[in-house]
């Protein structure tokens, strides 16, 4: 059973636009949320990171929302660049702060960004 | 990225044959980790290593698999009998001390015919 779902399996959106890409998990002891970007041929690349005492983290042009009630996090990158065209990966959790901790993830939103 | 390398960085072979794929993470690093991509499919765990703890083996698939790691740095992961179902590409990560973000190495692409 999917533990993490990223329902969209792709996304275009216009350059400028904002970008909203959305994750689900089904169980609430995950705490600890983070967004990966992946090239092909490349290893994912972390984006950014949320814990669970948190609603909102900001980095530059990306933000992660958690709702930790629905157990839904998603990322809005704005404005939207041809270089983030990539595939986006969201991960969870359970247990931080220097304990190690696998992680579970979602099946990728492939984002285009047309000019 | 961020000071994991794997190798080789493509591997094709025959079913039935072992694999090794190998993990050169930088020194400093407390966790170890492999995954695996298959086609269309997210990032699956397969086993962890931090300290000298036992390695969480819990996302292995089969008896198959196995993973070692050397003096706390570099690490194998073998594949017995390779079977078409293991064709994936698998990623390596590494984590800090004071930091649970994981980095992860480029990966090995696995075909087995």
């Amino acid at each position: 059973d999917q533990q993490v779902k990223q329902n969209s399996p792709s996304l275009s959106v216009q350059e400028g636009r904002i970008s909203i890409l959305n994750c689900d998990y089904t169980n609430s002891m995950f705490d600890y949320f983070l967004w990966y970007k992946k090239y092909p041929a490349e290893g994912p690349t972390f984006l950014i990171s949320i814990s669970s005492i948190k609603d909102k983290n900001e980095d530059g042009r990306f933000t992660v929302f958690l709702n930790k009630s629905a157990k839904h996090l998603s990322l809005h990158i704005v404005p939207s660049q041809p270089g983030d065209s990539a595939v986006y990966f969201c991960a969870v959790a359970r247990g931080r702060g220097g304990t190690a901790s696998k992680l579970t993830f979602g099946t990728g939103t492939r984002l285009q960004v047309t000019l | 990225g961020a000071g994991v390398s794997q190798s080789p960085s493509n591997k094709v072979t025959e079913k039935g044959k072992d694999v090794e794929l190998r993990c050169d993470p930088i020194s400093g690093h407390t966790a170890l980790y492999w995954y695996r991509q298959s086609l269309g499919q997210g990032l699956e765990f397969l086993i962890y290593f931090q300290g000298n703890s036992a390695p969480d083996k819990s996302g292995l698939p089969s008896d198959r698999f196995s993973a070692e790691r050397t003096g706390g740095s570099v690490s194998t992961l073998t594949i017995q009998r390779t079977q078409q179902e293991d064709s994936a590409v698998y990623l390596c990560a590494i984590s800090g001390l004071y930091t649970d973000t994981q980095y992860f190495g480029p990966g090995t692409r696995l075909t087995v015919l």
